[in-house]
């Protein structure tokens, strides 16, 4: 299984862009890369996937390098409630089993 | 659309007790994952059920086992509690892979 590496912790301006970065260089092909995060106390909430394209949504954009070796969740205007702990995961092929590591504590301040 | 449920929020027991934890996946979702998570750790994977059927384990002994129903619902049994099972415990549903699973809020075990 893939294992992820991300900072401990991270600080942004509300406001400004957030620009979370991981490492997964033992990637498999076919393995995914999702993103979680998880408000305290709470479940972790579905932010975003992606396998080898770029990708956006509503909440967020993954750019994930042609190498596949790190990737990066980018939250463009970042505001106090996406203070959380992100997860970088590695999804498993074939399987939903979600191998989280430590994560990174973002902290957004006013 | 109703989404993942979990039950009991809270729960105290004490060495050697059993404990059944449940879990409501989201409507048509036919897969469910549980997790524990440790305080300050992120979730780490005990296995996952796949209409009706183990479908994978983590690195969890075999006290630890589930069971999923027709209905998709879920339980997860743990015996001979010990003190490191002290945890949040997750339930995550998803209607298959590579879907995002969404999580229920979870169940604080405490293992006295």
């Amino acid at each position: 299984d893939a294992k992820t590496t991300q900072p401990t912790s991270m600080d942004c301006a509300e406001g400004r862009a957030a620009n979370l970065p991981c490492n997964h260089s033992t990637i498999s092909g076919n393995e995914y890369v999702y993103w979680y995060r998880q408000i305290h106390s709470q479940g972790p909430q579905y932010i975003i996937h992606g396998l080898k394209n770029n990708e956006t949504n509503e909440m967020a954009s993954l750019i994930i390098t042609e190498d596949r070796k790190s990737s990066t969740l980018i939250l463009p205007h970042a505001t106090l409630r996406d203070t959380a702990v992100y997860y970088c995961i590695v999804r498993v092929p074939y399987t939903d089993k979600l191998i989280f590591g430590t994560g990174t504590r973002l902290q957004v301040f006013p | 659309e109703t989404g993942v449920t979990q039950s009991p929020t809270h729960l105290i027991k004490t060495r050697g007790q059993q404990v059944t934890l449940r879990c409501s996946s989201q409507s048509g979702h036919n897969t469910v994952s549980w997790y524990q998570q440790a305080l300050g750790q992120g979730p780490q994977f005990i296995f996952q059920y796949y209409r009706e059927e183990e479908n994978g384990r983590g690195n969890f002994p075999p006290r630890f086992s589930g069971l999923q129903f027709p209905n998709y619902s879920s339980e997860l049994n743990v015996n001979a509690l010990e003190l490191d099972d002290s945890a949040l415990y997750l339930c995550a549903s998803s209607p298959g892979t590579p879907n995002e699973q969404f999580f229920g809020p979870g169940t604080r075990l405490t293992v006295l």
